[in-house]
């Protein structure tokens, strides 16, 4: 596709389910990232993928999040046991030359 | 610890005056920088960005200022227009891209302003 595309647009589950977030980045962009929006917060870094490169994970905010990249291509985030405080905007963008193209994003809501 | 601030939360300005969005940093380390635009329900779109070694951009209707021994960028919007009311996100990364494709690496963010331009 032309964009950045991520799924499902919108996710509500209960407090400790497991929910797992799509994107599907520009073909032929070789770097992924991951980031969250809280309500009236700027955008949190989660996760990088570059390439073949081991990922930057430095943003996780605990182990019971995850994220792999499959082929270079289709990525996806997972978030274990989820807690109200996981309630956010995740994002996904990719990037080759320019800035960053962002996915619409997928709007978690934990109950 | 915030290394990436936009102190103002919200900018509100008639329409064809100038909008001037701020923002400041505290990494030294910071040297490539990017305003992005989101409007409810959609991603961020960049908008411009400047590199360490200038002191300005432009592009039409936009500007973004850096002023490195401040740690200060500012992003200029002249003349504004209703479509422009979004927030507008600043954003700084480490890492310059280079000619055989890269990314920026990691970019921080600000908290976002939001514009809000009146007709």
């Amino acid at each position: 596709g032309a964009g950045v595309s991520q799924s499902p647009s919108n996710k509500v589950t209960e407090k400790g389910k497991d929910v797992e977030l799509r994107c599907d980045p520009i073909s032929g962009h070789t770097a992924l990232y991951w980031y969250r929006q809280s309500l009236g917060q700027g955008l949190e870094f989660l996760i990088y993928f570059q390439g073949n490169s081991a990922p930057d994970k430095s943003g996780l905010p605990s182990d019971r999040f995850s994220a792999e990249r499959t082929g270079g291509s289709v990525s996806t985030l997972t978030i274990q046991r989820t807690q109200q405080e996981d309630s956010a905007v995740y994002l996904c963008a990719s990037s080759w030359r320019e800035g960053y193209t962002f996915g619409s994003g997928t709007r978690l809501t934990v109950v | 610890d915030q290394q990436v601030k936009q102190n103002s939360p919200s900018l509100s300005v008639q329409e064809g005056r100038i909008s001037i969005l701020n923002c400041d940093y505290t990494n030294s380390m910071f040297d490539y920088f990017l305003w992005y635009k989101k409007y409810p329900a959609e991603g961020p779109t960049f908008l411009i960005s400047i590199s360490s070694i200038k002191d300005k951009n432009e592009d039409g209707r936009f500007t973004v200022f850096l002023n490195k021994s401040a740690k200060h960028l500012s992003l200029h919007i002249v003349p504004s227009q209703p479509g422009d009311s979004a927030v507008y996100f600043c954003a700084a990364s480490g890492s310059l891209p280079y000619a055989g494709g890269t990314s920026y690496g990691k970019l921080t963010f600000g908290q976002g302003t939001i514009l809000t331009v009146h007709p």
